[in-house]
């Protein structure tokens, strides 16, 4: 099955600092690779996603790149704000297969600094 | 649109006692239906999961177990509580190649 693995555990920046996430994963059939924040206390949210048909997607200050050759994707936050502080999961899936296919990553702390 | 109701926010039992926790899904069917926890705050533990009615899958043996009654109606159960299984547990529901929706969780306290 599927392994996904998301480095670092933990991260913190200065306000205004950019941060970045990074996730390999083992399933070259994984073609789905959403992201997921998560503040204290409350659900995980999707905060963007990416297909394997593109190598980078940007939404405002948060922007994800997939290298499928590599097998692994990074999430970036530019501009830092103390409301980026969170949990954030990566994951990996394919868009047909099993149910169990979506993997998270064990999640990064991230915390900036103000 | 779709949405996703877990009940209750909150739960303190104590220890051997039986727990329920109940997970509903509007606006959408024969959704895949999922049952984690997060022990330490951190790493989502896929527990259950269940592609239709009365199907269900166990990721980790434990004390837990789940069902699915109905189409969009996920339950997580266990007969008597350990102190281990307190943590934060989120029902999620997903159609295979997108993203994945989240309840609102259930922080349970064993004590």
């Amino acid at each position: 099955g599927e392994n996904v693995e998301q480095h670092p555990s933990t991260l913190s920046v200065q306000e205004g600092d950019s941060a970045v996430i990074k996730c390999t994963y083992s399933d070259s059939a994984s073609n789905y690779f959403p992201w997921y924040k998560q503040e204290l206390g409350k659900r995980p949210q999707l905060i963007i996603d990416i297909r394997s048909n593109v190598g980078e997607k940007k939404d405002q200050r948060i922007a994800v790149t997939l290298n499928k050759t590599a097998k692994h994707f990074s999430l970036h936050i530019t501009e830092t704000q103390p409301e980026d502080s969170a949990v954030y999961f990566c994951a990996a899936s394919r868009s047909s297969g099993s149910a169990r296919q979506l993997t998270f990553g064990s999640g990064t702390q991230l915390t900036v600094l103000p | 649109s779709q949405t996703i109701h877990q009940w209750p926010a909150t739960l303190v039992q104590p220890v051997g006692s039986p727990l329920s926790l109940e997970c509903t899904v509007e606006g959408t069917s024969n959704p895949n239906l999922y049952w984690y926890r997060q022990a330490a705050g951190r790493g989502l533990q896929l527990l259950f999961y269940s592609v239709g009615i009365g199907q269900i899958s166990s990721e980790v043996p434990q004390n837990l177990s789940a069902s699915r009654p109905q189409d969009r109606q996920f339950i997580l159960s266990s007969k008597k509580l350990l102190l281990s299984d307190s943590g934060f547990y989120l029902c999620a529901w997903r159609r295979t190649g997108i993203e994945a929706f989240f309840g609102q969780g259930t922080r349970l306290t064993v004590v």
